[in-house]
């Protein structure tokens, strides 16, 4: 089945600062990664997403980018804000597939 | 648009105890349905997931059960709670034609 590594587990930045997340999947057939961020005490929210048909997409201040040559995609953050402090989960499907593989998670932490 | 409660927010039940968590998803047919839990750290399992009214996967043998007894309500129960069932339960919910899941607000859960 797929697996799915997330790096780092915690990464801790002054605000201003960029802050970058990276996944690697195993199995070539996924086709759908997705990007969370769960605040304290919440439920994940999706923040953006990207298909392997696309090599990066944007969405303000949040850019995520894919490489399927080597089975990794990352989630960059710019000009960070304390109100980014959140986990932050990486996933892979493939299409069929209903359950998505999670990464671990990574604890951001933006200190004023 | 679709919206998905989940109930209660918070739970403190003693060893033994039976538990019932309850889901439902709004503007939508036919969703697929979801558990996870997070327990100490970050990590997000699932318990159980469905594709349809009566039709329940799951996915780690314990002593929890799943039930969909309408289409866009799902129920995890338990006969006798343990120490080790406390944690951070979501519920979650994608379309059958989509790839993307969508958690709830989560139910916190303590077992003493």
């Amino acid at each position: 089945g797929e697996n799915v590594e997330q790096h780092p587990s915690t990464l801790s930045v002054q605000e201003g600062d960029s802050a970058v997340i990276k996944c690697t999947y195993s199995d070539s057939a996924s086709n759908y990664f997705p990007w969370y961020k769960q605040e304290l005490g919440k439920g994940p929210q999706l923040i953006i997403d990207i298909r392997s048909n696309v090599g990066e997409k944007k969405d303000q201040r949040i850019a995520v980018t894919l490489n399927k040559t080597a089975k990794h995609f990352s989630l960059h953050i710019t000009e960070t804000q304390p109100e980014d402090s959140a986990v932050y989960f990486c996933a892979a499907s493939k299409g069929g597939s209903y359950i998505p593989t999670f990464g671990r998670g990574t604890s951001l932490i933006v200190h004023p | 648009s679709q919206t998905i409660h989940q109930w209660p927010a918070t739970l403190v039940q003693p060893v033994g105890s039976p538990l019932s968590l309850e889901c439902t998803v709004e503007g939508t047919s036919n969703p697929n349905l979801y558990w996870y839990r997070q327990a100490a750290g970050r990590g997000l399992q699932l318990l159980f997931y469905s594709v349809g009214i009566g039709q329940i996967s799951s996915e780690v043998p314990q002593n929890l059960s799943a039930s969909r007894p309408q289409d866009r309500q799902f129920i995890l129960s338990s006969k006798k709670l343990l120490l080790s069932d406390s944690g951070f339960y979501l519920c979650a919910w994608s379309s059958t034609d989509r790839d993307t899941i969508y958690f709830g607000e989560g139910s916190w859960l303590t077992v003493v």
